[in-house]
């Protein structure tokens, strides 16, 4: 499975937007990039994924470079709920590999 | 409701006994896996099964076992073998494409003594 590299922690205030970047310079063309938090001592849950085209969805946006070795997941309004470890996971569709590599992802403090 | 049981929640036992996690599915899904979770790490996949009957090895399979005689289920038993046993285990479901996204329990918290 290709990398992805991820800030260890980010602060955000409570209604503002927060950004979380990813990098995945290695990306190959059959990688979907997704997207899963985990609350504490709670199991992840999935948030978004994308191939190429900028998603959105009732959780969050997914913007995609054009080039594909970065994306950035968007929290429109931050709520104290959000606060989690947010991971990027690239996944490939093009073999039969069904895992999910998880990293240590970004922790996402959100002050009130 | 449609979701993931893993039971029980926390889970203590001493060295040298093998114990079976739990994990039940009512989602229709084909798929399953077992992921073991340390303090501050990633997930790691123990094991994963795609259809009944079958499951393959994930990168740390050493010292577990588990079956798929049901759909619906897919325990993982951690033996006396595995030599660091305490850890957060999630279990999950999915459909069999990869384009779907995986399902994940509450998880169990085992404590080996």
């Amino acid at each position: 499975d290709a990398k992805t590299t991820q800030p260890n922690s980010m602060e955000s205030n409570e209604e503002e937007p927060v950004h979380l970047p990813c990098n995945h310079s290695t990306i190959s063309g059959t990688d979907y990039i997704h997207w899963y938090r985990q609350l504490p001592s709670q199991g992840p849950e999935y948030v978004i994924h994308g191939l190429t085209s900028n998603v959105n969805n009732r959780m969050a946006s997914l913007a995609i470079a054009e080039d594909r070795k970065s994306s950035t997941l968007i929290l429109h309004r931050a709520t104290l709920r959000d606060a989690a470890v947010y991971y990027c996971i690239l996944r490939d569709v093009g073999g039969s590999n069904y895992k999910l590599t998880f990293g240590k992802g970004t922790l996402l403090t959100v002050n009130p | 409701d449609g979701g993931i049981t893993q039971s029980p929640k926390y889970l203590f036992r001493k060295e040298g006994q093998n114990v079976t996690l739990s994990c039940e599915q009512n989602l229709n899904h084909d798929a399953m896996y077992w992921y073991r979770q340390d303090p501050g790490q990633g997930l790691r996949l123990i094991y994963y099964s795609q259809i009944v009957n079958d499951f393959q090895k994930g990168d740390i399979a050493e010292g577990y076992s588990v079956s798929r005689e049901k759909k619906e289920s897919f325990p993982l038993t951690v033996t006396s073998a595995q030599k660091n046993p305490t850890a957060f285990y999630l279990c999950a479901s999915s459909y069999r494409s990869l384009y779907n996204e995986q399902f994940f329990g509450p998880g169990t918290r085992l404590t080996v003594l």
